[in-house]
């Protein structure tokens, strides 16, 4: 059974902070993610990353990086968190290749005050 | 660019009754089409795929590609159908497989 986990499930900031956010996944997925989820907006892909210390933007990557050292660990940094990175923010994993299903994180919460 | 399009965010039925969630998209290659769910306090999770041509929970989903559209339906709706829904597709190509395009998400409520 795929596990995808991300370290924290709600996180408060404050403007300017530096944030981390960690994802972690125990299938030896080659793929990972990184979206936002916004009411009206749907999933907007931030980043992805289909291979050790590769990494392509998505959609909205601006305001944000990624690090990808272990297979299994893709890291989503807020450099300088701003209000309107205020969101839920879900992690994915899956396999290289296509049609494959993406598994998907609990979510973490982020408020940006 | 890929472009998924779900023109309900809310929709609801009442329960026995027919329930269809629309799905468009705009794309030049060949599309490989998906649905996601995420029911109340569960994590996103795969409902269904084109390619599979398989039902779910008594959903289905049939690709029409002179109408780009990828419709979601169930005849018969049930209360533990309530969720999010949206719908994906895959940007196939390179070293972009995988790499979903979702929409906006339409929020299914079935009331008994």
């Amino acid at each position: 059974d795929v596990k995808v986990t991300q370290s924290s499930r709600y996180l408060v900031k404050r403007t300017g902070e530096k944030v981390f956010l960690e994802c972690v996944q125990d299938m030896d997925h080659e793929n990972m993610f990184w979206y936002r989820q916004d009411p009206g907006l749907g999933l907007r892909l931030i980043y992805f990353s289909y291979d050790v210390k590769m990494k392509e933007k998505g959609d909205i990557p601006e305001g944000y990086s990624v690090s990808r050292e272990k297979k299994e660990r893709f890291s989503l940094i807020l450099e300088s968190a701003s209000t309107n990175q205020t969101s839920m923010y879900l992690c994915a994993s899956s396999r290289g290749g296509q049609q494959e299903t993406q598994y998907f994180g609990p979510g973490t919460r982020l408020l940006v005050l | 660019a890929q472009r998924v399009t779900q023109p309900e965010k809310l929709l609801s039925v009442f329960k026995g009754a027919p329930v269809e969630l629309k799905c468009n998209y705009s794309y030049s290659g060949s599309p490989e089409l998906f649905w996601y769910v995420q029911y109340s306090r569960q994590r996103l999770q795969l409902l269904l795929r084109h390619i599979s041509r398989e039902s779910i929970k008594g959903f289905t989903a049939d690709l029409n590609k002179g109408e780009t559209s990828f419709h979601l339906k169930k005849p018969f709706a049930q209360e533990e159908d309530s969720a999010m829904y949206y719908c994906a597709l895959d940007n196939a190509g390179g070293t972009s497989y995988g790499k979903l395009t979702f929409g906006q998400g339409t929020i299914l409520t079935v009331h008994p």
